[in-house]
């Protein structure tokens, strides 16, 4: 089947730490891949995607690459901030629309 | 342009109530989903659209209908509410595979 599998959290860093959230899956097919945030009290909001082999998505100084041979999509941050703490879930469409969701990393940057 | 709004915000219903949570969205997506969220759970699927008139169940159906008569919106139904449904719901809109989904701003239910 279809699934995501993101390593557990609380993650807790300082800020300006270098940031790395790992994210794995498993697809038939040639799955689309996400990052969402979810800033407490909020909804989900996309963060980055790519949609091929080799792809970088980027956005707001995160970056994921889409790598194939691994299964792979992780999350990496060259200097957090405060205002990164949030909860982080990787995800993947498949044929069909369905969005599956990995269970999500709790982020917490402490100044 | 709205994205994708949610009615209402928050709700408490008493067991055995019947509800339905809105979802409209303006921007002609085509495919439409319903998940819930609980502590510790992550995000699951309820049900998903791929278009008007199509709607297929997802992870966590039971207890929940939708319908999807038109492109704009995707009502979800709670027909007799149980305090397992107690939840935060989001419903999110998609334009095509490579895009993503939109997410609405959610729906807090408590059953009591």
């Amino acid at each position: 089947g279809n699934s995501v599998t993101q390593m557990e959290g609380p993650v807790t860093l300082s800020e300006e730490a270098f940031l790395t959230i790992n994210c794995t899956y498993t697809a038939t097919g040639y799955p689309s891949l996400f990052w969402y945030v979810q800033y407490p009290g909020e909804g989900l909001q996309l963060l980055l995607k790519a949609t091929k082999a080799d792809d970088k998505g980027s956005n707001k100084g995160f970056e994921a690459t889409y790598r194939k041979e691994t299964t792979s999509f992780h999350l990496e941050k060259g200097s957090v901030q405060v205002s990164d703490s949030a909860v982080y879930f990787c995800a993947l469409i498949v044929q069909g629309g369905k969005l599956i969701f990995g269970q999500g990393t709790e982020l917490s940057v402490k100044p | 342009n709205a994205g994708v709004t949610q009615t209402p915000k928050f709700q408490v219903l008493k067991t055995g109530q019947s509800m339905t949570l809105q979802c409209a969205q303006d921007m002609n997506h085509e495919y439409m989903s319903w998940y819930r969220q609980d502590p510790g759970m992550g995000l699951r699927l309820i049900h998903y659209s791929v278009g008007a008139g199509i709607t297929d169940q997802g992870e966590v159906p039971n207890g929940y209908n939708v319908s999807r008569s038109t492109t704009e919106d995707f009502p979800l139904r709670l027909l007799s509410a149980a305090p397992s449904q107690t939840s935060v719901y989001f419903c999110a809109s998609m334009g095509g595979l490579l895009g993503g989904y939109t997410f609405g701003s959610g729906t807090r239910l408590t059953v009591v």
